[in-house]
């Protein structure tokens, strides 16, 4: 298995354009999480999903970030717009809800917002 | 909702000493408890877990313990190599992988040669 994907590995964008961040979970995991990563809040959980469904979304920071799952291979993490605050490394990571409980992390998508 | 504090931020033992990394948590329903290792410019990646109907658990190395009492728990390594030096982040979670889980704000382990 190739592991968790997220593309792209870099962005560098300026203040007020729209970013998309993807990630493709490891094939039969059924739980999606994605996090934020900076020096100065550590490793934040923005929103999780189970089965395609979102079930906490409570750590998105603002209205200016979304996300979907609209299949079992596929997720996506919107900022819109954008801003330098929003700079940090996003990791996805997938999971089983029952048996093995590790979560799987992808390599990142470190954002810059200019 | 669930609360995860870690201790120390920084630590530094020479090569062959112990370390010892604490966390407490807050929510009592926490039952799960891994313990990732993040290196330089690299994914998290579980080293350890421990659930809340065992005490403690090994594995060569590396040991967790867990006071749910309490609500604390603590990785241990012994015998550290400088291969050890990384970022170390527990986390609580209300259940399985696919329940939420909080990080603690990691500690940065440094083994000296």
């Amino acid at each position: 298995d190739a592991g968790v994907i997220q593309s792209p590995r870099h962005e560098v964008t300026e203040m007020g354009q729209e970013v998309t961040l993807r990630c493709k979970p490891i094939s039969g995991h059924n739980s999606l999480f994605w996090y934020r990563q900076t020096m100065m809040r550590g490793l934040e959980l923005l929103i999780y999903f189970n089965n395609n469904v979102p079930i906490d979304d409570s750590g998105m920071p603002e209205d200016r970030f979304s996300a979907k799952m609209p299949n079992a291979s596929f997720s996506t993490l919107k900022i819109q717009p954008s801003e330098p605050r929003d700079s940090a490394v996003y990791f996805c990571a997938s999971s089983l809800r029952t048996g093995t409980y590790e979560q799987y992390f992808g390599p990142g998508t470190r954002l810059t917002v200019t | 909702g669930e609360n995860v504090e870690q201790h120390p931020s920084t630590l530094s033992v020479q090569e062959g000493d112990s370390a010892v990394i604490k966390c407490t948590y807050s929510d009592s329903a926490s039952n799960y408890f891994p313990w990732y290792k993040q290196e330089l410019g690299k994914r998290p990646q579980l080293i350890i877990d421990i659930r809340s109907n065992v005490g403690e658990k090994k594995d060569q190395r590396i040991a967790v313990t867990l006071n749910k009492t309490a609500k604390h728990f603590s990785l241990h390594i012994t015998e550290t190599q400088p291969e050890d030096s990384a970022v170390y982040f527990c986390a609580a979670s209300t259940g399985a992988g696919g329940f939420k889980t909080i990080f603690g704000a990691g500690t940065r382990l440094f083994v000296k040669a």
